[in-house]
């Protein structure tokens, strides 16, 4: 069973510029995350997804990320404009049960990089 | 609110040798899950275990050993014999029942040296 993939691996931007982040889930799994992990410190989600609708974004900064995941299945994460402030690694998670709680698959990630 | 604490940040073991990481949570749900992730260096978050609130039963899965104890509000993970592919920053989370949210700590950074 493929695993969760991510595009790009790695992105260098200048800060003001926008940038935009691919995820495809495992086969089958109705909810979707985006995390936000910052060097040394354990990931922090951004956004879920259960199918096309969100559950929570609480913690996105929306003046500037936003997400979405058409048809249920592929998301993208986009910054604009982007600051020093956003260099961290940028995890797409998916999961199988729709609510409750299940297991949290992690693709490898896009390493952005704002100078 | 929901927290996880990993009190070390990183640790230096000689192969072979066993390695103890801490985990304790709080929350003040009656129900919720704890996890372990292990991410090597290529990025990647690996899923090692997941445990429930209401079972306490410890686990062993090879050279890898779980110790969940709620009177202390702990989930603490062991290597035994470490290997040098051990290394990697390991992550205790905690999510409970209706939200997926995980919560992170803040890793351990594994190094076995050969």
């Amino acid at each position: 069973e493929a695993g969760v993939a991510q595009s790009p691996r790695y992105k260098i931007i200048e800060k003001r510029q926008s940038v935009a982040f691919w995820c495809n889930p495992i086969s089958g799994h109705a909810t979707l995350y985006w995390y936000q992990q910052i060097l040394g410190q354990g990931p922090k989600l951004l956004i879920q997804f259960q199918n096309n609708g969100v559950v929570d974004d609480s913690q996105l900064p929306k003046d500037r990320f936003s997400a979405e995941r058409l048809k249920g299945v592929d998301s993208t994460l986009k910054i604009q404009p982007a600051k020093l402030e956003d260099s961290a690694v940028y995890l797409c998670a998916s999961s199988l049960i729709q609510g409750g709680t299940d297991t949290q698959y992690f693709g490898p990630g896009t390493r952005l990089t704002v100078l | 609110a929901q927290k996880v604490t990993q009190a070390q940040t990183e640790i230096s073991v000689v192969e072979k040798e066993d390695v103890t990481l801490d985990c304790v949570y709080e929350t003040r749900d009656t129900t919720y899950y704890l996890f372990w992730y292990k991410q090597p260096p290529s990025g990647e978050l690996v899923f090692l275990i997941r445990r429930n609130s209401f079972d306490e039963q410890n686990e062993i899965s090879g050279r890898y050993s779980w110790n969940f104890q709620k009177s202390t509000s702990s989930f603490n993970f062991t290597i035994t014999a470490s290997q040098v592919v051990d290394s990697a920053v390991y992550f205790c989370a905690l999510s409970f029942y209706g939200n997926n949210r995980l919560a992170f700590g803040k890793g351990n950074q594994v190094v076995v040296i050969p």
